[in-house]
Formats: C-alpha cells, structure tokens, sequence
C-alpha cells in the first residue's frame, strides 16, 4: 500500500525566512503533484513534476523530485503571509489515470 | 478556462434522504474524479470515471452513486448516508489516460452535513 508522509505537520515561521517542506513516498512512482489548500477552500495545483531530477519554480516556491530517494521537497523563499495555507503533495500511482494518493498535509503559518 | 464548477456548494440532509451532487468542466477533459474529504485531513479518492466509464471504485459503499452522463459532467447521488460521510466532495478533472504532464484540477467542493 502506499504510504505518502509529510514533514513537519506544522509549520510556523517567520516572514522573510525560508524552509523546506519534505514529502516522502514509499513505493516506485515518478509522478509528484504539489497543492495548495485554504481554509474552507479547493485545491490549487502548484507544480506537477514528472522525472527525476526535475525541478519547479513559481515565484517563492520551488518544488524538485527524487524518485530514487522517492522524496520530494517545497522550497519556500523569503516567505509572506499569503503563502499561509496547507500544503498537499500528492503520488500518482497508477500511470495514467491520475490515481493521486495525498501526503499528510503541512499547515504553514507565515507570521509578521 | 481551468474552471471545474460544483453545485450545491452547501447541502445538508436527513439520512433518509436522497439527493446528488452535481460537477462540470468545459475543458474537454475526459477523466472525471470524485474526492473526498473529512475535516483536517488528506482528500481521499471515491471513484475515477475515464472516457465516460467507471474505471476505478476505492471501495466505496454503495449508498454513494457516481453518474457520468457525458465526458463534461458527473453527478454522485446520496441516499441512506450517515453523519460520518459528511465531508468536503471534491470533483476534479484532467486531459485523462495516456496524457502525460496532466494537471488535475479541482473544483471548489460540495460540503455536506449529514443530520
């Protein structure tokens, strides 16, 4: 079964300061999405990454994949307080039919 | 337009009741799913229509009925739920099977109270 972990849960830092969200997965995929999540909101897409390797930049955040150590990360730069949500990487498993297992969730908290 | 439209966004029934919740996409995408989503927690996959048909059932109870009358809508009919299926239902959408690069997006949610 597939297993998608999310480090840390919460996250609570400070505006102007980076950090790195980690997603961790337990079986072979080389698909890795990344959303985002408001209070009482849908999800957004953030980044879809298809190889390893791959690398992904929007503005403050950037996502990269490894798929040999079948571990993504969040990068998030200089952060604001827009950047408040919770995070969601997502595996896709099932090649094709965009069968997307969620990770656990990171609550970030951008405080002033 | 990225647009995945979900009505009602509120709906509250008795569990006896029967009602539907209703998804559409104008994108010409031809996956449709059906998510959902307890409160504090990771959205969790129901069912996966491709080209119009079921293709995938997460084991799903039968009191929940998902419906694809055409590649540009999906309705989930309720009947008989209890209190523990109220949830966010999240529609999505996406290019579908054998596309790669697919982004997948999601509609704004149905939230359902059951009472």
């Amino acid at each position: 079964e597939l297993k998608v972990e999310q480090n840390p849960l919460f996250l609570s830092m400070q505006e102007g300061k980076n950090y790195t969200i980690y997603c961790n997965y337990s079986t072979t995929s080389d698909r890795l999405y990344w959303y985002r999540q408001d209070p009482g909101k849908s999800l957004e897409s953030l980044f879809v990454l298809l190889s390893n390797g791959a690398v992904k930049q929007e503005g403050r955040l950037m996502a990269s994949l490894d798929t040999k150590a079948r571990l993504s990360t969040l990068h998030i730069t200089a952060a604001v307080h827009d950047l408040s949500a919770t995070y969601f990487c997502a595996v896709d498993k099932d090649f094709g039919n965009e069968k997307l297992t969620f990770g656990t969730g990171t609550r970030l908290t951008i405080i002033p | 337009d990225t647009e995945v439209t979900q009505t009602p966004k509120h709906l509250v029934m008795g569990m006896t009741n029967k009602k539907s919740l209703k998804c559409e996409q104008h994108m010409g995408h031809r996956a449709m799913y059906w998510y959902k989503q307890k409160a504090k927690k990771p959205p969790e996959l129901m069912f996966v229509y491709s080209y119009e048909k079921l293709s995938i059932n997460e084991s799903v109870p039968s009191r929940f009925s998902p419906e694809c009358p055409n590649s540009s809508l999906l309705n989930l009919h309720l009947h008989a739920l209890q209190p523990e299926d109220s949830a966010l239902y999240l529609c999505a959408s996406s290019q579908g099977e054998g596309a790669s690069g697919n982004t997948i997006y999601f509609g704004e949610g149905s939230w359902l109270t059951v009472v």
